[in-house]
C-alpha cells in the first residue's frame, strides 16, 4: 500500500498570505489528523477529520481550519499567515475506529517571511 | 500543561549497548501509547505501540514497557546501532468522544556512537 503523501514538500509565503496544505491518507484510511512541529512545542495536534467531519480540534486560532473529502483526501488551510507559523506540517492517516496506530506522511515545511 | 513528557532531550550510546528511553505521562485516560522515531525533515515513522491492558510489546530489537501505576513508559533498544540514530517520540492517546488524537512528548535525540 502506498503510504500517506503530502503536497507541496516545501512552501514559502509572507505575512499576511493564505496557504492551504494537502493530504492524501493509505488507502482504506477514513481519519486524517493534521499535526503541527516546531522546534520549541514539539509535535502539536491541530485537528482530526472522519467521514469528512471535524470530530476533534487542537488549541489552534480559527486562522486554522480544514476540510476532508468523500475519498479521505483532506486539505488544511491557514489563513493571515503569521511568522510564528512557520513549521513542520505533519498529516496522519488511520482506519478512524479506536485506538490505533496512526501513520505519517512526510510533512510540508512551511516558511513565512 | 504538558501530558507526556520525556524528561531527557539527549540521549547517547555505544553501538551494542542498549538504549532505554523514558517517558511519562499524567492524564489517566490514556490508553494506547506509541513511540515513534523521526530523522530531520520527515514525518515521524511509527515503531512499536502498547495497549493499557499490557505491560510490555516486543518486536525484534524494540521493546516498550508500560508501567501505568507510576504512569511511565520507557522503550528499550539492544542492541542498539548507529542507524538508530534519530529523535524519539512518545506518543499517547485515549479514543474519546468516537475521537481520538495522539499527544506527543517533545522528543529524546538517541546518538548511537560506532
Amino acid at each position: 500500500k502506498a503510504g500517506v503523501t503530502q503536497t507541496p514538500r516545501y512552501l514559502i509565503k509572507t505575512r499576511g498570505q493564505q496557504v492551504t496544505l494537502s493530504c492524501s491518507p493509505i488507502s482504506g484510511h477514513r481519519s486524517v489528523s493534521w499535526y503541527q512541529q516546531t522546534p520549541g512545542q514539539g509535535l502539536q495536534f491541530l485537528f482530526e477529520y472522519f467521514s469528512e467531519t471535524q470530530r476533534n480540534k487542537g488549541n489552534f486560532p480559527g486562522r486554522f481550519s480544514g476540510r476532508q473529502f468523500s475519498n479521505s483526501r483532506s486539505e488544511m488551510n491557514v489563513s493571515t499567515l503569521e511568522l510564528g507559523d512557520s513549521a513542520l506540517y505533519l498529516c496522519a492517516s488511520s482506519l478512524g475506529q479506536g485506538a490505533e496506530t496512526q501513520y505519517f506522511g512526510p510533512g510540508t515545511r512551511l516558511l513565512v517571511l | 500543561d504538558q501530558q507526556v513528557k520525556q524528561n531527557s532531550p539527549s540521549l547517547s550510546v555505544q553501538e551494542g549497548r542498549i538504549s532505554i528511553l523514558n517517558c511519562d505521562y499524567t492524564n489517566s485516560m490514556f490508553d494506547y501509547f506509541l513511540w515513534y522515531k523521526k530523522y530531520p525533515a520527515e514525518g515521524p515513522t511509527f515503531l512499536i505501540s502498547i495497549s493499557s491492558i499490557k505491560d510490555k510489546n516486543e518486536d525484534g530489537r524494540f521493546t516498550v514497557f508500560l508501567n501505568k501505576s507510576a504512569k511511565h513508559l520507557s522503550l528499550h533498544i539492544v542492541p542498539s546501532q548507529p542507524g538508530d540514530s534519530a529523535v524519539y517520540f512518545c506518543a499517547a492517546s485515549a479514543y474519546q468522544g468516537g475521537s481520538e488524537k495522539l499527544v506527543f512528548g517533545k522528543g529524546t535525540k538517541l546518538t548511537v556512537n560506532p
